[in-house]
């Protein structure tokens, strides 16, 4: 098994571009999540989704949209895409377990 | 990707040591803590959980501790190995997501001298 694969791994984007950042599990979970780590803060969930077609806010959500219209993916897009957007991009899933979530490897993102 | 913050509090420790690191939560509604690993350029791993029930949980050479009075976490890592050098997180559970969604402190660097 793969677990959580994501794409791209890099990114150079300039202020106002878009782009959807895919993210991929082969594990049959239900929750999946989108996370942004920039230095010194740690983690901060961005959206979330409990299964397929369902999304919800986490703690840092504006100038995001999410879909989940396959169980196995989650896309995180940027419209337009701003220089504070700039950071390392983690999805994640989980199964019946909460607390034992399965990350991707990362998308550093860098938006000029 | 890359975890490694410029301003993360350090913990350094000789081989074979044990390391005990530290986390203050701030929900005390939160029902599980957890503590999760990250190596350079991975994304985090989980390593242990405890219920808000429990003051104690051991695992394979790690142990968890909840204070729930003064809402403290910590991590005890027993003779500590050149692979345990990671930034480790500790992360809590919030109600108000129905524990599907867990909340992130911003992590600790552990450094381990040969």
């Amino acid at each position: 098994n793969a677990g959580v694969t994501q794409t791209p791994k890099f990114r150079v984007l300039k202020t106002g571009q878009s782009m959807t950042l895919l993210c991929a599990q082969d594990m049959n979970h239900e929750y999946m999540y989108w996370y942004r780590q920039d230095p010194g803060m740690g983690l901060r969930l961005i959206h979330y989704s409990v299964g397929e077609g369902t999304t919800a806010k986490g703690e840092v959500p504006d100038g995001y949209n999410v879909s989940r219209l396959k169980k196995q993916n989650f896309l995180l897009g940027l419209e337009s895409a701003a220089p504070s957007q700039t950071s390392v991009y983690f999805c994640a899933s989980t199964g019946t377990n909460y607390n034992e979530q399965f990350f991707g490897p990362g998308t550093r993102l860098t938006v000029l | 990707g890359e975890s490694v913050g410029l301003h993360l509090p350090t913990l350094s420790v000789q081989e074979g040591d044990n390391s005990i690191i530290n986390c203050a939560y701030s929900n005390s509604a939160s029902d599980y803590f957890i503590w999760y690993k990250q190596e350079s350029g991975k994304g985090p791993q989980f390593i242990i959980d405890i219920r808000s029930n429990m003051d104690k949980r051991q695992g394979q050479r790690v142990t968890v501790l909840l204070n729930k009075t003064v809402k403290h976490l910590s991590l005890q890592i027993a003779a500590t190995q050149p692979g345990d050098s990671a930034v480790y997180f500790c992360a809590e559970s919030p109600p108000d997501t129905g524990r599907r969604a867990l909340t992130f402190g911003s992590g600790t660097r552990l450094q381990v001298q040969p």
